[in-house]
């Protein structure tokens, strides 16, 4: 089956430092990829959406500068969160779809719980 | 905007019993996808069953079903001899066939299985 890796699983930041959090599709090619953000027992909200060579497209409410995010190649998307504090404290999840119009399933990365003290 | 409503934050079930989560939807799409899935403690997202809205034959997945009523914009999930194993959150999501893709998802279920 399709896998997707995320990486790092886990990471601790001090507050105002920059981290980057890679998704990677490993047996298919991702023609996009979402990002999202999960607080501890809430859902999973979408982020961002990212096109391989194009401009991410954000949703209402996140900010662009704050969550860079880079889909360079056909298997890896990164999510960069700049200048972190920690009320961006979450877990991020990225997932990725194949071509194939809305029928193509998603593939879910295992996520990156980010902590920023 | 589509939204995903789970009415109900916890349920329980006892093992090899059935347990039927809901998840109603709002939408004025008339072609789009329906999802449930499955996250256990590692978070991992995992599909559990999927449901495109020009089928009327609800689908079916081993112990896992659906009830797609889409006049009512009601997709259940009903899960049949429940095992410890299904304990996890169950997120319905909602996949527009038109354009974006991504997934919107529900608050979530939180289904726990007792012995």
């Amino acid at each position: 089956g399709a896998v997707v890796s995320q990486h790092p699983s886990w990471v601790i930041c001090k507050s105002g430092t920059s981290v980057k959090i890679e998704c990677r599709s490993l047996d298919f090619q991702a023609t996009t990829m979402f990002w999202y953000r999960q607080f501890p027992k809430q859902s999973l909200m979408l982020m961002a959406t990212s096109n391989e060579g194009s401009k991410a497209t954000y949703e209402q409410g996140v900010e662009k500068d704050k969550f860079l995010i880079n889909h360079a190649s056909l298997t890896l998307s990164t999510l960069t969160v700049t200048s972190a504090h920690p009320e961006d404290s979450s877990f991020y999840i990225c997932s990725a779809r194949a071509s194939g119009g809305p029928v193509a399933p998603l593939h879910f990365g295992n996520g990156t719980r980010l902590t920023v003290t | 905007a589509q939204t995903v409503t789970q009415s109900q934050p916890e349920m329980s079930v006892q093992e090899a019993e059935t347990v039927t989560l809901s998840c109603t939807y709002d939408t004025s799409e008339s072609d789009y996808y329906l999802f449930w899935y499955k996250q256990p403690p590692s978070r991992q997202m995992i599909l559990v069953i999927r449901q495109e809205a020009y089928k009327q034959q609800n689908a079916t997945e081993n112990r896992f079903s659906v009830n797609f009523q889409k006049a009512a914009k009601s997709f259940s999930l009903k899960i049949s001899d429940s095992q410890l194993g299904d304990a996890a959150m169950y997120f319905c999501a909602y996949r527009s066939a038109n354009s974006g893709y991504a997934l919107n998802f529900g608050k979530g279920t939180s289904l726990l299985v007792t012995p």
